[in-house]
């Protein structure tokens, strides 16, 4: 299978703890996209990579969260001092635009957090 | 700001039946519009999406929807419903600018297809 996966799948830790998802998209997409999802909302969208470069990131990425793709392949998020707030469904997604960026994303299966 | 309304929390439809989900946008520009479901503890997927053309879009697993820009309405359809097509579907639009591709989601609606 060579669509978007994510590791681990799920998580618990306990509050103050730092976590680190990982995420390797599909070969060759340039574009890599992190979500966070809550239980009963959509998809909000966290940060974005074009190869190695970090364009865009959202206001609900506090300073506790970062997130990196150093050779413009895989990605990890990192989340420091978690809080239970922090507890949700974080997804990736991978895209590889050609000209007139219309491309679809394709997501991993996600990674749950439980913090406690 | 880009926004996609899915009125509905849950569907229940039988089997065999037509089913219908909905999706309203409010957009600035051409809307890039997307489908995608999500099976329990699983990933999104991909069902279709509309940028331009006809305004019937069709899918995977014979789902389709109509792009209806007077009603800025883009709603998720199928002829005959499956058992298998119980889910939770996902509205979204692609953010303006488009050079950032980033998608906004719709809240949800949860199909349910009883035998």
């Amino acid at each position: 299978d060579t669509g978007v996966s994510q590791n681990p799948r799920h998580k618990i830790t306990k509050r103050g703890q730092n976590v680190t998802f990982r995420c390797d998209p599909i070969s060759e997409h340039n574009r890599l996209y992190w979500y966070r999802q809550t239980l009963g909302q959509g998809p909000e969208f966290l940060t974005y990579f074009q190869n190695e470069a970090q364009l865009e990131k959202s206001r609900l990425l506090s300073d506790r969260f970062s997130a990196e793709r150093p050779k413009g392949s895989f990605s990890t998020l990192e989340i420091q001092r978690t809080e239970q707030g922090d507890s949700a469904m974080y997804l990736c997604a991978s895209t590889s635009p050609s000209s007139g960026s219309q491309e679809t994303q394709y997501f991993g299966p996600g990674t749950r957090l439980l913090v406690l | 700001a880009q926004s996609v309304a899915q009125p509905e929390d849950q569907v229940k439809v039988a089997e065999g039946n037509p089913l219908t989900v909905k999706c309203t946008y409010s957009v600035s520009g051409n809307p890039y519009l997307f489908w995608y479901v999500q099976y329990p503890n699983r990933g999104l997927q991909f069902l279709l999406k509309y940028i331009t053309g006809d305004n019937l879009v069709k899918g995977s697993y014979g789902f389709e929807a109509e792009f209806n820009k007077s009603q800025t309405s883009f709603h998720l359809k199928k002829p005959s419903a499956l058992v298998s097509d119980s889910a939770l579907y996902f509205c979204a639009v692609r953010d303006w600018p488009y050079n950032t591709d980033k998608l906004i989601f719709g809240t949800g609606t949860r199909l349910q297809v009883f035998p």
